[in-house]
């Protein structure tokens, strides 16, 4: 059964840093490109980051370009968001989600982790 | 960067109604867009793949259509359990986007 489980989340001051696991069983990790999405309370759906199989692609929203960090781990079967500068706005609930290894599209997410940035 | 613009916002209908809900990319994604069912406080759901591919365990009643900038989820028979909201997305460019999602409400 596939498994995607974050951690990481919780409470963060504006101006600060976080770390998000996403770590991941059930099928070959190292196969998979790999996503975060966050979800803002009440809001819809926000793509934040991707990373390919091999590492060597990544991409981000521009809302989170230069801020945020996405890295993988394919030994540790583990997925990474280094979220620095963190602002009110990046309140949500993360999800890591696994794309399809042939079509690419969103096959499998987690259960997803609240990151609340406030004072 | 594609935006994705899904209409209605909102949508009210009656337990057995046959429903739409349009997508429209800005600029063609061929048929790379899958759809989505959320409800809340739950992770979203995989309805639709590639436009028109239903996902393996969802109802029959879900169909998809379209290709280059518009898309249409057609729900047919609507079921207690169909009352929730649906995003579209689109995974072509190397900056995946969601539309901005539709309620679909007990009328």
């Amino acid at each position: 059964e596939v498994q995607l489980v974050e951690s990481g989340g919780g409470l963060i001051q504006p101006g600060g840093s976080l770390r998000l696991t996403c770590l991941a069983s059930g099928f070959s990790f190292s196969k998979h490109n790999m996503n975060w999405v966050r979800q803002a309370p009440g809001k819809g759906l926000e793509w934040v980051s991707y990373i390919s199989y091999s590492v060597s692609t990544i991409y981000y929203a521009d809302s989170v370009r230069g801020r945020f960090a996405i890295s993988r781990d394919n030994a540790k079967n583990s997925l990474y968001l280094q979220m620095d500068s963190l602002r009110a706005d990046d309140t949500a609930v993360y999800y890591c989600v696994r794309e399809n290894e042939w079509l690419y599209y969103f096959d499998h997410w987690g259960q997803g982790m609240l990151v609340t940035v406030s004072s | 960067d594609i935006q994705m613009t899904q209409s209605p916002s909102t949508l009210s209908a009656s337990v057995g109604d046959r429903v739409t809900i349009t997508c429209r990319a800005s600029q063609s994604i061929s048929t790379w867009l899958a759809w989505y069912q959320q409800k809340p406080g739950k992770v979203p759901n995989l309805l639709i793949y590639k436009a028109s591919s239903l996902e393996s365990g969802v109802p029959s009643r879900f169909s998809g259509s379209g290709s280059g900038t518009e898309f249409t989820l057609t729900i047919n028979s609507l079921q207690p359990d169909d009352f929730a909201t649906y995003y579209c997305q689109q995974y072509k460019s190397n900056s995946y986007s969601f539309g901005q999602g539709t309620k679909l409400e007990i009328k």
